[in-house]
């Protein structure tokens, strides 16, 4: 059962408009949400993360949001850009006891087409 | 600015041959791992390591296994592949954080 679901496979959105990618989890235990961004062919690159303490952090014209009421995230980019084109996707994290592990639990990723 | 490798980038080999993927981090993280994906898929955790001498299985279960004699060093080995491996296999280390940082990935193909 997958506990992070990102349920748009793709997006397109015209350069220079918002771009809003969601995210919802089930495992209560998640403290901590992370998303990531992957261009083919490469590794994922870190964009911006969030703790459950907060509700929103900004970073540039990236933004994420998390609803804990909801078990949902977004993430928000003003303004489009087409070099934004590309896959993102959601992760989350719990602190296992004893090992300090901080392992994550990634959705199936959304494909955002940024259209000049 | 991370700093982790992964050789070979891509990889097409025969079935029943022994592969091993490189995998190695310059930022002296403790914790590195192992991702299988596949396109459209999530990333799933295969392998991971708190450290020298610690490896543990990931969630999704693979005929791979990995060693960790060096901190800086997560090789994954294939004794015999086959089609079924064919993916994507990503490489990521991380310190006392959350953030993950990866490699660029190796592309495996088995024929």
């Amino acid at each position: 059962d997958q506990q992070v679901k990102q349920n748009s496979p793709s997006l397109s959105v015209q350069e220079g408009r918002i771009s809003i990618l969601n995210c919802d989890y089930t495992n209560s235990m998640f403290d901590y949400f992370l998303w990531y961004k992957k261009y083919p062919a490469e590794g994922p690159t870190f964009l911006i993360s969030i703790s459950s303490i907060k509700d929103k952090n900004e970073d540039g014209r990236f933004t994420v949001f998390l609803n804990k009421s909801a078990k949902h995230l977004s993430l928000h980019i003003v303004p489009s850009q087409p070099g934004d084109s590309a896959v993102y996707f959601c992760a989350a994290s719990e602190i296992h006891s004893g090992a300090g592990s901080y392992q994550l639990t990634f959705g199936k990723g959304t494909k955002l087409s940024v259209i000049p | 600015e991370a700093d982790i490798y992964q050789t070979p980038r891509y990889l097409v080999i025969g079935t029943g041959k022994k592969i091993t993927l490189e995998c190695s981090q310059t930022m002296g993280h403790d914790k590195m791992y192992w991702y299988q994906q596949d396109p459209g898929m999530e990333l799933h955790l295969i392998h991971y390591s708190y450290g020298v001498n610690s490896t543990e299985k990931g969630d999704l279960s693979s005929e791979s296994t990995v060693s960790r004699i060096r901190t800086e060093h997560f090789p994954l080995t294939l004794e015999s592949a086959r089609p079924s491996h064919t993916s994507q296999y990503l490489c990521a280390s991380s310190g006392d954080i959350y953030e993950q940082y990866f490699g660029p990935g190796t592309r495996l193909t088995v024929t």
